[in-house]
């Protein structure tokens, strides 16, 4: 079992829907749960981190976290072109003396026009 | 601006070469970070550093090498060891708490290819 499980997707949405992103992870000791975006050929860049149980808003994201069911989400209201990237997740926890940090494959949203 | 800059950013590397990546920033992070990338899968990590001389390996850090001589800088050395160097590589910072609750910053990487 993968520590941390995401589809690669491709997951299309029409634009203005909402697109669902979906992450869980093995490890039950797991603190901080982050959702990066990754435009084709360029670096993950942060949008979005969780580290309560429920929902996190920012602006058109929305992070949930389900730390009994080992699940994590981003949700992405009135998708946009310009949110079609590859979405990681990242798990992390506090073990030895640093900071463990787990990615998932990514997910790959397509928002058609 | 504050931030995280890789160069160069892109790298040719002939067999039996070592070829050394560097990674400079300027968020006075304590940890720092590489992670290769390759098609398919997640971000592995190489090396990670908390503080200036030391240094820890990742879960793939055969082949390569790293010093950590000052806090702002991070290079990484890909060996001739390094049978299949041919990936993007990631630096990436962070704060360091002692808890798990910072995230990490990424520089914009470097594409490392075979000639």
């Amino acid at each position: 079992q993968k520590e941390v499980e995401q589809n690669s997707g491709p997951l299309s949405v029409p634009e203005g829907a909402i697109a669902s992103l979906n992450c869980t992870y093995s490890d039950r000791g797991s603190q901080s749960f982050f959702w990066y975006r990754q435009y084709s050929g360029k670096s993950p860049e942060l949008i979005m981190f969780i580290y309560s149980n429920g929902d996190k808003e920012d602006g058109r994201f929305t992070a949930q976290l389900n730390k009994a069911s080992q699940y994590v989400s981003l949700l992405i209201r009135d998708s946009q072109p310009s949110d079609s990237a590859t979405y990681l997740c990242a798990v992390m926890l506090a073990a030895g003396g640093y900071q463990k940090v787990t990615f998932g494959i990514g997910t790959k949203l397509q928002v058609i026009p | 601006d504050g931030g995280i800059t890789q160069s160069p950013k892109y790298l040719f590397r002939k067999e039996g070469q070592n070829v050394t990546l560097s990674c400079e920033q300027n968020l006075n992070h304590d940890a720092m970070y590489w992670y290769r990338q390759d098609p398919g899968q997640g971000l592995r990590l190489i090396y990670y550093s908390q503080i200036v001389n030391d240094f820890q390996k990742g879960d793939i850090a055969e082949g390569y090498s790293v010093s950590r001589e000052k806090k702002e800088s991070f290079p990484l050395t890909v060996t001739s060891a390094q049978k299949n160097p041919t990936a993007f590589y990631l630096c990436a910072s962070s704060i360091w708490t002692g808890r798990a609750n910072q995230p990490q910053h990424f520089g914009d990487g470097t594409r490392l290819s075979i000639l």
